[in-house]
């Protein structure tokens, strides 16, 4: 079964705002990995944050991550109508190899208007 | 550096034929995996290597082969094509000793069964 769920579907903001995007996990992950996918492309990483870290910058970047709750979220500020894509939450079972064996969530559906 | 190239871009297929999608990398990535796209479901996993001579399955492996002969190439077979096996196909791969396994994905190969 699918390890990350992602809230909301779907995100329609105006260019200049923020966007955030949450993801829910159920079993202990070794990181938590978020892509961004552009219609018709394939994904690409964005940012990794570990077990052990808490919060992690990158440019207009933010993500959050809470073990006791098994959740992360997103947050993209200052968003442009570039931004638009889906953006697609990856973990990594804390209890496999050291290699990239990820499982996806369905993915938020970004929709940024100029 | 071409990255993850993943021939053909577009198929379409009868019930029960049988095909090949082509996957190479070129970043001499030990990791390499196939994963399928449908809406709705994100992506799901369907068989994966972590070197040449080396492969197992994923979340969805019913109906697909693969195998690894070189660290370069992972062709991932359709053994009798259904319509059930429309989808889009994302061939992706990272490296196992270094790094924290982020997957470097192919532009895709969208598949039709008739």
């Amino acid at each position: 079964s699918q390890q990350g769920e992602e809230d909301p579907q779907a995100l329609s903001i105006q260019e200049g705002e923020n966007a955030t995007m949450n993801c829910s996990y159920k079993t202990s992950i070794n990181n938590l990995q978020w892509y961004r996918q552009n219609s018709g492309r394939g994904l690409v990483h964005l940012i990794l944050i570990r077990s052990n870290e808490r919060e992690k910058h990158s440019g207009r970047l933010r993500v959050t991550l809470d073990t006791s709750k098994k959740s992360s979220s997103l947050l993209i500020t200052a968003s442009r109508a570039a931004d638009t894509a889906s953006y697609f939450c990856a973990t990594r079972y804390a209890g496999g190899t050291s290699y990239g064996k990820l499982t996806f969530g369905q993915g938020t559906i970004l929709t940024v208007h100029p | 550096n071409a990255g993850v190239t993943q021939t053909p871009k577009f198929q379409v297929l009868k019930t029960g034929q049988s095909m090949t999608l082509q996957c190479a990398q070129d970043m001499n990535h030990e990791y390499m995996s196939w994963y399928r796209q449908d809406p709705g479901m994100g992506l799901r996993l369907i068989h994966y290597s972590v070197g040449a001579g080396i492969t197992d399955q994923g979340e969805v492996p019913n109906g697909y082969n693969v195998s690894r002969s070189t660290t370069e190439d992972f062709p991932l077979r359709l053994l009798s094509a259904a319509p059930s096996q429309t989808s889009v196909y994302f061939c992706a791969s990272s490296y196992v000793r270094k790094g924290t396994g982020e997957l470097f994905f192919g532009e895709g190969s969208r598949l039709t069964v008739l």
